[in-house]
């Protein structure tokens, strides 16, 4: 039973438009949700988190929301460029160091 | 460096041969994180070490798995007799310790069973 769900395998956006990224979960332990960005060939780099007492993080050109009674969070990448293509990974833990349950990724393509 | 250091990068094997992946962990971190990629898949979480604390296995898929750290600090995960399913990036993570906060990931070791 996938705990962290990113439905859409794939996204295409225009360079300067919006991205958006959607991740839904189901665990209603889970308190503490980050994105994750992935090139080929090497790990996952932390892009932005955000914990259940907020609604919404701000970094610079992301941005992530997360509405806790649909169980929903979204990343906002405005504008895209193109080197914000890779996969982004989805991940959320419940309280301490219990380990990241990871979405199976969305892969973004931003064209020039 | 002061990143998470895997070795090897990749590694070929036959089916039935042993393997040890290495993970060098960011000095100062004391939970350590061993995750794994199949091809098409999500980041499937295999074990984890937090200070002196027994290590959390539950995510080892069979008894062929093991891992161990060493000190505190270098921690090698270790599968015996490899099958063709167990060809995946192995993805090492570190991070500071109590509370939530990012985990930082090293380049993986990329595991091919033939």
């Amino acid at each position: 039973d996938q705990q962290v769900k990113q439905n859409s395998p794939s996204l295409s956006v225009q360079e300067g438009r919006i991205s958006i990224l959607n991740c839904d979960y189901t665990n209603s332990m889970f308190d503490y949700f980050l994105w994750y960005k992935k090139y080929p060939a090497e790990g996952p780099t932390f892009l932005i988190s955000i914990s259940s007492i907020k609604d919404k993080n701000e970094d610079g050109r992301f941005t992530v929301f997360l509405n806790k009674s649909a169980k929903h969070l979204s990343l906002h990448i405005v504008p895209s460029q193109p080197g914000d293509s890779a996969v982004y990974f989805c991940a959320a833990s419940a309280r301490g160091n219990t380990p990241l349950v990871f979405g199976k990724g969305t892969r973004l393509s931003v064209i020039a | 460096g002061a990143g998470v250091s895997q070795s090897p990068s990749n590694k070929v094997t036959e089916k039935g041969k042993d393997v040890e992946l290495r993970c060098d962990p960011i000095s100062g971190h004391t939970a350590l994180y061993w995750y794994r990629q199949s091809l098409g898949q999500g980041l499937e979480f295999l074990i984890y070490f937090q200070g002196n604390s027994a290590p959390d296995k539950s995510g080892l898929p069979s008894d062929r798995f093991s891992a161990e750290r060493t000190g505190g600090s270098v921690s090698t995960l270790t599968i015996q007799r490899t099958q063709q399913e167990d060809s995946a990036v192995y993805l090492c993570a570190t991070r500071i310790g109590q509370g939530p906060s990012p985990l930082h990931f090293g380049n993986g070791t990329r595991l091919t069973v033939t």
